[in-house]
């Protein structure tokens, strides 16, 4: 079964609007991590946010923010004000466990994301 | 964000000879390195986790005797893929990650790719 399934495979977001990307996961281990890369074309793996499963409130790193819905095991990224430099592949990863036991990352298929002028 | 090194950045090479990637953290030492390789327009899939001092462990259906993975230090995880084919051209990235941790994010490489002619 897929553990982080996201759904949208590509999206398009006008210049300054905001974004939304979806991002799904399934566990059964009460301590988790959620991570948000960027991959532009390059190849880099880029991190961009971070969120514990233990977290009370929605990790935010400057535009992005994790809306984080425990309940519904739900790990959107919303991305603000987006600008042409944002127009990438955008994955969700989950490492269960604790974190400072290592543990490795499951990835999502990934969103392409492209920004419009 | 901590640095991750990987070198060569793309590498072409004949069939049947081998090749060395380097992964190196530049500013913290990592007991954990990951090797991960993707395929156009999908996602990463871990190949193997590399402990520092110790064999890697290798995920199911990746050929230990093929991608030959070594951590020989606190700051270098080296990946070799012997005899190498053209059904081996991917591309290879690695991350780099530190424990005792919370978060315990995962920094990558800026990736190899390889052509096997």
């Amino acid at each position: 079964a897929q553990k982080i399934t996201q759904t949208q495979p590509g999206m398009f977001v006008q210049e300054k609007e905001a974004v939304t990307l979806d991002c799904t996961y399934d566990t059964s281990d009460p301590s988790y991590g959620l991570f948000w890369y960027k991959q532009p074309s390059s190849g880099e793996m880029i991190f961009l946010i971070y969120q514990g499963s233990y977290d009370q409130q929605n990790a935010t790193e400057g535009r992005y923010s994790l809306n984080f819905q425990k309940a519904r095991k739900s790990a959107n990224l919303v991305i603000s004000a987006s600008q042409l430099g944002d127009s990438a592949m955008y994955f969700c990863a989950m490492r269960e466990g604790r974190g400072n036991q290592g543990g490795k990352l499951i990835f999502g298929q990934g969103t392409e994301l492209s920004v419009k002028p | 964000g901590a640095v991750v090194s990987q070198h060569p950045s793309w590498v072409i090479c004949k069939s049947g000879t081998s090749v060395k990637i380097e992964c190196r953290s530049l500013d913290f030492q990592a007991t954990t390195m990951f090797w991960y390789r993707q395929f156009p327009k999908q996602s990463l899939m871990l190949m193997a986790t590399s402990n520092e001092g110790s064999k890697a462990t290798y995920e199911q259906g990746v050929e230990k005797d093929k991608f030959l993975i070594n951590h020989a230090s606190l700051t270098l995880s080296t990946l070799t893929v012997t005899s190498a084919h053209p059904e081996d051209s991917s591309f290879y990235i690695c991350s780099a990650s530190r424990q005792g941790i919370a978060k315990n994010i995962q920094y990558f490489g800026a990736g190899t790719r390889l052509s096997v002619l």
